[in-house]
């Protein structure tokens, strides 16, 4: 049951040119949409995030779109550096539902590599 | 910057023995999530902690799997008796809402 699905396992770029990672969603109750940042033997590392409230929203190199209609957002990064070479996972949470607990569901991540 | 410590960050076992992961979370944090990642799978969700008792937990998360705070500041997680599909990479996560804060996690090895 996948309600997060990161269909591009991996995105290979040229340094300076723009990255777009693409997340679909299913679960209507997600309100709230994360990307996450993981290098090798490291743990996710929050990178930026919006709000269903929200169709964009822009931090530096990475801008995150939302399209709650299509129920899809996406990770821009320009221009994409070396160091961004990394494994990129989406992750949404229904914050409006209640409960005790911010519990985030992932999807599988998409390898980016971004070539000198 | 806070950050989230697990340890070790490398548990070998065998089939059967019990093993506790350990995480320190973020001092001033009060909710506290388990996940885990088999290798070239997705990140999943085990279980969250708040106020002292677990709010939510997945299907995963069988009576096999255990977790306590037991003082101020550790967060562990318990596997009684540990099978071959437990190995995985186990991370801890804490957060004061949201975003959630990840260690960098406990590789283990179920032999």
């Amino acid at each position: 049951d996948q309600q997060v699905k990161q269909n591009s396992p991996s995105l290979s770029v040229q340094e300076g040119r723009i990255s777009i990672l693409n997340c679909d969603y299913t679960n209507s109750m997600f309100d709230y949409f994360l990307w996450y940042k993981k290098y090798p033997a490291e743990g996710p590392t929050f990178l930026i995030s919006i709000s269903s409230i929200k169709d964009k929203n822009e931090d530096g190199r990475f801008t995150v779109f939302l399209n709650k209609s299509a129920k899809h957002l996406s990770l821009h990064i320009v221009p994409s550096q070396p160091g961004d070479s990394a494994v990129y996972f989406c992750a949404a949470s229904a914050l409006g539902s209640g409960g005790s607990n911010y519990k985030l569901t992932f999807g599988k991540g998409t390898l980016l590599t971004v070539n000198p | 910057e806070p950050e989230v410590t697990q340890t070790p960050s490398h548990q070998v076992t065998q089939m059967g023995q019990e093993v506790i992961l350990r995480c320190v979370p973020i001092s001033n944090h009060l909710y506290f999530y388990w996940y885990r990642q088999i290798l070239g799978q997705k990140v999943e969700f085990l279980v969250s902690f708040y106020n002292n008792e677990i709010s939510e937990k997945s299907e995963i998360f069988d009576d096999q799997f255990s977790v306590e705070r037991p003082d101020g500041s550790n967060f562990t997680l318990k596997i009684r008796s540990t099978k071959l599909e437990d190995s995985a990479m186990y991370f801890c996560a804490s957060s004061d809402r949201i975003p959630l804060h990840f260690g960098n996690g406990t590789r283990l090895t179920v032999t």
